[in-house]
C-alpha cells in the first residue's frame, strides 16, 4: 500500500499556464509538508499543514497557493508557470502528538517532476 | 537559524569498499538528525535517525551512522559498499518553527557512485 503518493509523477506545461500537484497519505498523519528540489538536488521547504491550517509559509510566491481539504490530503496550486517552477515537488507527511524526534520523522511520497517550457 | 552541511557532493567507491559520507549540522538545541536516500527517480526514503541515547545507530541497508556532539558531525558509515546503493544521500536536522509546528533543514546532499 502506497503510503504518500502524488499525482501526477511528470507535468510538463507551458509559461504563464496554471497547473495543480495533489498529494494523499493514508498514514493517518495530521502534518503535511510541500518541499521543492531544485536542479541541483537542494531540497526546501515550502508549506506545512497541521489538520487543514497552513503553519509554515517560507516566503514562498503567492503564484503558489496550497489547500487542504482535508487532514489527509494536501494539494498544490500554482498560477502563471514560470521557468523557475521547474524543480521535483515533494509532499511528506508525519505524526503529531508524539514527542522528541518522533515528532520530527518525515514520510516522503515519490515526487512530482514538473517541466516549464 | 539550522543548517546542514555535506561536504563532499560526489564520491566514488568500488563495489565491496567502505563508505562513509560526513554531515556537519548547526543547530542550538537537542539536534534530532536523519539521513534520507534518494534512488534515481524515486522519493526519498529514511536511512536512520538520531533522537538521543547511544550514539552509534543502526539503520536499514546495512548502513550506520556516529553521532558526535564535540563535532556536530552525524556521518553516515557502511562497511561493504554494494552496486544497488549509487544514489542520493541527504542528512537533515529536525527543528522547531517559531508559531508552531517543525520541519527538516537538508544538506545539499552526495551523490554516491559504486564502480563494479
Amino acid at each position: 500500500d502506497t503510503a504518500v503518493s502524488q499525482t501526477p509523477k511528470y507535468l510538463v506545461t507551458q509559461m504563464g499556464n496554471d497547473k495543480s500537484i495533489k498529494c494523499e497519505q493514508n498514514l493517518g498523519h495530521d502534518t503535511m509538508y510541500w518541499y521543492k528540489q531544485d536542479s541541483k538536488k537542494f531540497l526546501k521547504i515550502m508549506f506545512s499543514y497541521n489538520n487543514k491550517e497552513l503553519i509554515i509559509n517560507e516566503t514562498v510566491p503567492n503564484r503558489f497557493s496550497p489547500k487542504s481539504p482535508d487532514k489527509a490530503h494536501l494539494n498544490l496550486h500554482i498560477n502563471s508557470l514560470e521557468l523557475g517552477d521547474s524543480a521535483v515537488y515533494f509532499c511528506a507527511s508525519r505524526r503529531t502528538g508524539t514527542s522528541g524526534g518522533d515528532a520530527y520523522e518525515q514520510y516522503f511520497g515519490p515526487g512530482t517532476r514538473l517541466t516549464v517550457t | 537559524a539550522q543548517s546542514v552541511t555535506q561536504p563532499d557532493i560526489h564520491i566514488t567507491v568500488s563495489e565491496g569498499a567502505s563508505l562513509e559520507l560526513r554531515c556537519n549540522y548547526s543547530y542550538g538545541a537537542t539536534p534530532y538528525l536523519f539521513w534520507y536516500v534518494q534512488s534515481p527517480g524515486q522519493g526519498l526514503q529514511l536511512l536512520l535517525k538520531y533522537f538521543s541515547g547511544d550514539t552509534l545507530v543502526q539503520g536499514i541497508k546495512g548502513f550506520e551512522a556516529e553521532f558526535k556532539r564535540s563535532q556536530s558531525s552525524f556521518n553516515l558509515r557502511k562497511p561493504s559498499v554494494h552496486w544497488s546503493d549509487a544514489a542520493e544521500y541527504f542528512c537533515a536536522v529536525g527543528a522547531w518553527v517559531t508559531g508552531g509546528g517543525n520541519k527538516l533543514t537538508f544538506g545539499t546532499g552526495t551523490q554516491l557512485k559504486v564502480e563494479l
